[in-house]
Parts: C-alpha cells; sequence; structure tokens
C-alpha cells in the first residue's frame, strides 16, 4: 500500500497571503495525483488532478505542482472561504490512498 | 441537476449488517465508475471499495474485504454497498463518489453525495 504524508498537519496563514501544502508518497505515484478540499459538514470537492491540472470552476489561485514522491498544492492569495482542510490522493496504485489532510487554519 | 445521494445509514449492532444505497441523478451512470469512501468521526479520508462503469470490475481496501461488496444497478443509477460483519471501527459517514471521466476510469472523483452516517454499537 502507498502511504500518502501530509505536511504540515494544521498551517495558519493570514488571508491574502500564500500557503504551501505538502503531500508525500511512499513510493512513485508519476502524476497520478488529485487534491481535494473539505469544509466542515461538507463532502470533498476536486481540485486538482493528474497533479497539477485544476478541476473545472477551481480558481487560478490554486495550483498543484510535483511528480513521482514530492507534491505540492499553492493557494497564492487566501481568501476567507479557503480555509478547510486539504487532502491528497494518489490512483496510480491500488488501493487508492489519501493522505490524512491538512487544515488551513486563519492566523 | 447533477447529483449523488446516499441513503442506508443508521446504527446496527457489532457483527451485523447494512445495505447502503446512493442514487445518482443528471449523467449517464453507466459510463462512470463509482467509489464508495468513508471518514470517521474527526478524522481523514479513506477509500473504501470501487466498482467499473459495467460492473464487471470490482476492488476493495484490505480492511472492508470478505466483509463487504459492492455492487450496481445500472437500470436503476444506483450504487450499493453491502457491509456485513460490522466493527465498530467501521463507524464513519460513507459517502459515494463518482470517477471524473467516463469510459476507462482514472479512480479521482469529481463529484461526492452528501453521506449517510453509520454507526457501529451495542
Amino acid at each position: 500500500e502507498i502511504v500518502m504524508t501530509q505536511s504540515p498537519a494544521t498551517l495558519s496563514v493570514s488571508p491574502g497571503e500564500r500557503a504551501t501544502l505538502s503531500c508525500r508518497a511512499s513510493q512513485s505515484v508519476s502524476s497520478n495525483l488529485a487534491w481535494y478540499q473539505q469544509k466542515p459538514g461538507q463532502a470533498p470537492r476536486l481540485l486538482i488532478y493528474g497533479a497539477s491540472t485544476r478541476a473545472t470552476g477551481i480558481p487560478a489561485r490554486f495550483s498543484g505542482s510535483g511528480s513521482g514522491t514530492e507534491f505540492t498544492l499553492t493557494i497564492s492569495s487566501l481568501q476567507s472561504e479557503d480555509f478547510a482542510v486539504y487532502y491528497c490522493q494518489q490512483y496510480n496504485n491500488w488501493p487508492l490512498t489519501f493522505g490524512q489532510g491538512t487544515r488551513l487554519e486563519i492566523k | 441537476e447533477v447529483q449523488l445521494l446516499e441513503s442506508g445509514g443508521g446504527l446496527v449492532q457489532p457483527g451485523g449488517s447494512l445495505r447502503l444505497s446512493c442514487a445518482a441523478s443528471g449523467f449517464t451512470f453507466s459510463s462512470y465508475a463509482m467509489s464508495w469512501v468513508r471518514q470517521a468521526p474527526g478524522k481523514g479520508l479513506e477509500w473504501v471499495s470501487a466498482i467499473s462503469g459495467s460492473g464487471g470490475s470490482t476492488y476493495y481496501a484490505d480492511s472492508v474485504k470478505g466483509r463487504f461488496t459492492i455492487s450496481r444497478d445500472n437500470s436503476k443509477n444506483t450504487l450499493y454497498l453491502q457491509m456485513n460483519s460490522l466493527r465498530a471501527e467501521d463507524t464513519a459517514v460513507y459517502y459515494c463518489a463518482k470517477d471524473f471521466l467516463t469510459g476507462q476510469p482514472y479512480w479521482y472523483f469529481d463529484l461526492w453525495g452528501r453521506g449517510t452516517l453509520v454507526t457501529v454499537s451495542s
């Protein structure tokens, strides 16, 4: 099983600033990585797939990068609605696995 | 409207069974692979099971293999998860999720239901 490790567990950032979230895979997943955003009481929302392609309707301030085992989600200028939990997911191998999440909170 | 609506959750005793359903609407259900993903209270996401659009291929997490069965009825636009021999650690919100692309599945998800809560407790 591929273990996905996200860091940090919690990130405190001020509105308008940049946030950088990391996701590391225990073995290569190529570019088969997705990012999701989840707000309290809501289902996850797909943000990024293929490590760097934004899903439909996702603002340009969200960007993804990386390949192999190291990935990054960057939010360039945080808006109030961006404070949430973010998960990475690999879909290169069975079983599909998620990271444990990074909570992005207001500083 | 494109949506997924789960049902069938509830309180069940350890060792019991439950069948979850996920009704799909607004898209050609049979063209998409589907998955179940769960989230224990206050915890992260855990993929549970997946099924191809035709239903001919199924996949399971080790934690549920042999206890859970995924299936679909494309004539009813409905996905199912039969859960047997339930354990306390199966307590979670169960989401159904639609694969991103039609045809060849990619196994990431662009549409999620609101989830249904399963509580396993005596």
